[in-house]
């Protein structure tokens, strides 16, 4: 069984429509989070949930609304794509919320924006 | 904000050569764990470190976390082509999040 697991794995897309990206783990644990990996390969993370509150929200856009419907689930919304928002999107998880906590990440979804 | 740096970007070696990256940190960190994401793939945890000058291995991979808790490499002796990836360190950065370093991609070649 895979420990978190993320759909679609590719998304492309139109400039201007809105998506979105779902993920779930099994691994039950409490703190979930989304990332963004660009061309460069750097890795950022967007958002943070912990037993479905948001605990960090980095300066992203307003265009991106995370939504965590149970502490097993951690869905993104993106409105009105932008051709910067290409990227790979992983989502992960971890026991806690903290540095010292090892992350489990899911396989990535590439979104592409035409 | 705190700042993880790693050096090299890029790495290309001979099969059987070693590669190291370096990971150094503007600020002193509580503990430090590396990540590989091979091509394609997502990022796996290696180990963590959490003690001044703590060196850890793993089969041909070596973990050094400096003595000023600052900085930390990675050593990986005698290349083989399945050490392909991207290595990240990852070390708290501000509200407590992993905060990510640049990444070392690794090429290996026959």
């Amino acid at each position: 069984d895979t420990a978190v697991s993320q759909t679609p794995k590719y998304l492309v897309t139109q400039m201007g429509n809105d998506k979105s990206i779902k993920c779930e783990q099994n691994l039950g644990h409490d703190t979930m989070y989304w990332y963004k990996q660009d061309s460069k390969k750097f890795l950022k993370i967007m958002f943070s949930y912990n037993n479905k509150e948001l605990i960090i929200n980095e300066t992203v856009p307003n265009r991106f609304s995370p939504k965590s419907p149970d502490k097993a689930h951690l869905n993104l919304h993106i409105n009105s794509l932008e051709l910067g928002d290409s990227a790979v999107y992983f989502c992960a998880s971890s026991q806690g919320g903290t540095a010292r906590d090892t992350q489990y990440f899911g396989p990535g979804t590439r979104l592409t924006v035409l | 904000g705190q700042q993880v740096m790693q050096i090299p970007q890029y790495q290309h070696v001979q099969e059987g050569e070693d590669f190291t990256t370096y990971c150094n940190s503007s600020t002193t960190l509580s503990n430090i764990q590396w990540y590989k994401q091979r091509p394609g793939g997502h990022p796996v945890f290696l180990i963590q470190l959490v003690k001044s000058g703590e060196v850890k291995k793993q089969k041909r991979l070596t973990f050094q976390f400096g003595e000023a808790k600052k900085n930390s490499s990675l050593h990986i002796t005698a290349t083989q082509t399945t050490d392909v990836g991207t290595y990240f360190c990852a070390g708290p950065g501000t509200a407590s999040k992993l905060t990510f370093g640049t990444g070392t991609r690794l090429q290996v070649t026959l």
